[in-house]
């Protein structure tokens, strides 16, 4: 079965504390993996598409990167306003645009 | 450029009721999704139409839901009956076509009491 699987399921850093997001995923015919960040009460917001394994992709403090397996959502010296869950999606084998989304990593950054 | 818009933010029903949720997509976008989050857990896809016609359909519970597309434009998705396993953000979400990044509305939050 096609699953996409994302740890921690929270965490917490402090200010400036760099860390990393982990998102794995087992599917077939793999069409582009897709990160979102999601803020309470609101939409996910898109960030990054990565397409083929070693790409990589940055947006101010936040590095995605792509292998065969998973891909890792770096990030540099959070800020508090970094605060959100952060989702990861696969575009796979089924219809074109048919995303299969992780439960997120609910991310906290103290000051 | 405005983003895609839904309505009504927030609904509460008893169970066996039903509920229209409706959105707006950005202007332009060819492909329209409508997908249900229940807390803590990530967005799963309902239905997902092209212009006008569905594209797929195969997770959408047929029994109690429906959605149509008129025009190609705005889409409606409609819950009739209800039951309480329904209580979920229902998000709407548009892309220039199939292989683009999805952009979300704000969603719709559904309590079935």
């Amino acid at each position: 079965e096609d699953q996409v699987t994302q740890s921690p399921e929270a965490l917490r850093l402090q200010e400036g504390e760099s860390s990393s997001l982990n998102c794995s995923y087992t599917v077939s015919g793999l069409r582009g993996l897709f990160w979102y960040r999601q803020d309470p009460g609101k939409g996910p917001e898109f960030l990054f598409t990565l397409y083929s394994a070693g790409e990589e992709k940055e947006k101010e403090r936040l590095k995605a990167t792509l292998t065969k397996k998973e891909s890792f959502l770096h990030i540099t010296a959070p800020k508090p306003e970094d605060s959100a869950t952060y989702l990861c999606a696969v575009d796979y084998g089924g219809s074109q645009g048919n995303l299969i989304f992780g439960k997120g990593t609910k991310l906290s950054v103290k000051p | 450029e405005a983003g895609v818009a839904q309505s009504p933010r927030y609904k509460i029903i008893e169970k066996r009721q039903s509920v229209a949720f409706w959105c707006n997509p950005i202007s332009g976008h060819a492909t329209l999704y409508w997908y249900q989050q229940i807390l803590g857990q990530g967005p799963k896809l309902l239905i997902q139409f092209q212009n006008n016609g569905v594209v797929d359909d195969s997770q959408l519970p047929k029994d109690r839901f429906s959605a149509e597309r008129l025009k190609g434009v705005d889409s409606t998705l409609k819950i009739q009956p209800a039951k309480l396993e329904d209580s979920a953000v229902y998000l709407c979400a548009s892309s220039l076509d199939t292989a683009n990044e999805q952009f979300f509305g704000p969603g719709t939050r559904l309590t079935v009491l």
